[in-house]
Parts: structure tokens; sequence; C-alpha cells
């Protein structure tokens, strides 16, 4: 079992779709949880940064982290064709960048 | 403030060479961390340094060395390149180094022959 798993798509939504991006993960150590977008040939940019569980919301996006069940989402509300990309979870147990793992990415495609 | 920069933006090298990468973080941020991403994967760690001291190793042979300077500017070496080596390297910075809130800069896109 991978330490972070993330259904890598592509994923299609019309415009204007609430679009739901998911990962789980096995190291129960993990208590820093953020997405990042990453457009094609660009470096990832950090959209959401959450501690421990709960939900976060900021514009049209919101993350949820459940820890009982390891499992962390990010929500986009209407959705444009400017939020194609890929979504990258990351997680960190704090204490350095080898406690850091990123999933390997959803590619997410939102169609006018 | 000018975000993360990174040099060169492309580079192409044969195998065997020797290839170094250039980073400068965004201004205050002590803590630069180095990936590497294949096409189709996340990124994965390779090195981390704060204060010019380096404060984590990912899973990586000894082909490959980091340092920091004074100014907090990094480099990544990678010697005795490889195929395999081919991928997108991505310096990211930080104001602390545990939380993972990092800041990525475009990237360094090497292709080795």
């Amino acid at each position: 079992q991978k330490e972070v798993e993330q259904d890598p798509g592509p994923l299609s939504v019309p415009e204007g779709a609430i679009v739901s991006l998911n990962c789980t993960y096995s190291n129960s150590a993990f208590q820093y949880f953020m997405w990042y977008r990453q457009y094609s040939r660009k470096g990832p940019e950090l959209l959401m940064y959450t501690y421990s569980s709960g939900n976060k919301e900021d514009g049209r996006f919101t993350a949820q982290v459940d820890k009982s069940s390891k499992y962390i989402s990010l929500f986009i509300r209407d959705s444009q064709p400017s939020d194609s990309a890929t979504y990258l979870c990351a997680m960190s147990a704090g204490g350095g960048g080898q406690n850091f793992v990123f999933g390997p990415g959803t590619r997410l495609s939102v169609l006018p | 403030d000018a975000g993360v920069t990174q040099s060169p933006t492309h580079l192409i090298k044969t195998r065997g060479q020797h290839v170094t990468l250039r980073c400068s973080p965004i201004s205050g941020h002590k803590s630069v961390s180095w990936y590497q991403q294949v096409l189709g994967q996340g990124p994965q760690f390779i090195f981390q340094y704060y204060e010019k001291e380096e404060r984590g190793r990912g899973n990586f042979p000894d082909r490959f060395s980091a340092r920091q300077f004074p100014n907090y500017s990094s480099e990544l070496n990678v010697n005795a390149l490889l195929l395999g080596d081919s991928a997108l390297y991505l310096c990211a910075s930080s104001l602390r180094v545990n939380t993972g809130e990092l800041f990525f800069g475009e990237g360094s896109r090497l292709t080795v022959l």
C-alpha cells in the first residue's frame, strides 16, 4: 500500500460543476495537510493548508480533513476552465522534508 | 516581491555528465527544499536545508548533493547523470522547516540523452 493514494484521473467536468478531489493515506503521524495546483509545465502552487482535522474554506475552495478515516478532500465550487490543472495532495508529519509526501496528482479538465 | 526563482529553466545533458541547478528563495525564507518530479507523478523529496544546514535527505543516491549559501540560495548538484535522472527539478522555499507550507519555483527541466 502506498503512503498516499490519489485517483490520477483524468477527471472531466462541465463548467460550473462542483468538483470533489480526494486522497487517502496510511501514516497516522501526518498532521499537516495541503492541496497544490500545478498547471502544465509549471511548479506547484499552494492552494489550501490545514492543520489536523476539520474544514477550511477559501473562496470557491473547501478543504476537509478526516484523520479518523485517513481521508482528505478538496471541493471546488462553480468550477471554471481556468481550474483545469493537476491537483496534488500533500501531507507532512512535521520534522522536516523527509516526512513530507505528495500524492501522484489528479488531472482535472473543466470544459466550457 | 519575487517568488522562488530557479535556473536554468531547461537543459540537456548526456549520460555521465554533471549538472548544477540553482535556486533563490522568497525573501525572508530560510528553508529551501529540492524535489524531483517525473512526468505523471508527484514530486519526490531530495533535500531540505535550513540556515545552511541539511535538515533532511530523501531516498536518492550519493550522486545527488546540495548546499545552501549564506544568502539562503541553494544549489543542487547531480553527478554521473543517468537517463533516469530526466525530470523536472523543483525548488521550494518556506519560513519554517516543519509544516510543509512550501512555495515552489517553476522548476528546471533536465533531459539526459
